[in-house]
């Protein structure tokens, strides 16, 4: 089984900096991975998948890389709504989510 | 509107059983797989099982293969999530999603307790 490992835990940043939010795979996993915004209260919001793509309607500030096993999300100018909790997901014959990072002010 | 919208969820006690629904709305549900992914309160997102398109192929996550069993009726638009043997450790929001996750629903509180 495949774990996903999300660091750090906790960001804490100001609006206008950059956060980058690392998750590393135990195993090779292509590229396939995606990565999810969560607010409190909310569902999960599909941000990117396939390590780089952005889902639809995602502002260009937020950006996904990597490949193999570890994989990075970049939000180049931080929001006030992008305070949350992020998850990287690994897609195989089975979803295994990280155990995310909480974007915090 | 296109949406996704789960119902279902209650109280129930251990080792008894429960049925959601997923309904969706404003699109072609035979068209694309279907995930059930949980949440426990405060704690984070765990996958529970996905149904391909048209009902062929089921997968689960190891903590509720054989006792949850996932379903579909395209002719009704909706997928179920029959869950059986409940324990405490089942308590969590469930949410369903479309395909490569792209569409979410509210979500339903299922809270297994005597």
């Amino acid at each position: 089984e495949i774990v996903l490992t999300q660091s750090p835990v906790t960001l804490s940043l100001s609006p206008g900096e950059r956060a980058t939010l690392s998750c590393r795979a135990s195993q090779s996993v292509s590229s396939q991975v995606a990565w999810f915004q969560q607010k409190p209260g909310q569902a999960p919001r599909l941000l990117v998948y396939d390590a780089s793509t952005r889902a639809t309607g995602i502002p260009a500030r937020f950006s996904g890389s990597g490949s193999g096993a570890d994989f990075t999300l970049t939000i180049s100018s931080l929001e006030p709504e992008d305070f949350a909790v992020y998850y990287c997901q690994h897609r195989g014959s089975r979803f295994t989510f990280g155990q995310g990072t909480k974007l915090e002010i | 509107q296109v949406q996704l919208l789960e119902s279902g969820g209650g109280v129930v006690q251990p080792g008894r059983s429960l049925r959601l629904s997923c309904k969706a709305s404003g699109f072609t549900l035979s068209s694309y797989s279907i995930h059930w992914v949980r949440q426990a309160p405060g704690k984070g997102l765990e996958w529970v099982a996905v149904i391909s398109y048209d009902g062929s192929n089921e997968y689960y996550g190891d903590s509720v293969r054989g006792r949850f069993t996932i379903s579909r009726d395209n002719s009704e638009n909706t997928v179920y999530l029959q869950m059986n043997t409940l324990t405490a450790e089942d308590t969590a929001v469930y949410y369903c999603a479309r395909g490569i996750f792209d569409l979410w629903g509210q979500g339903t509180l299922v809270t297994v307790s005597s």
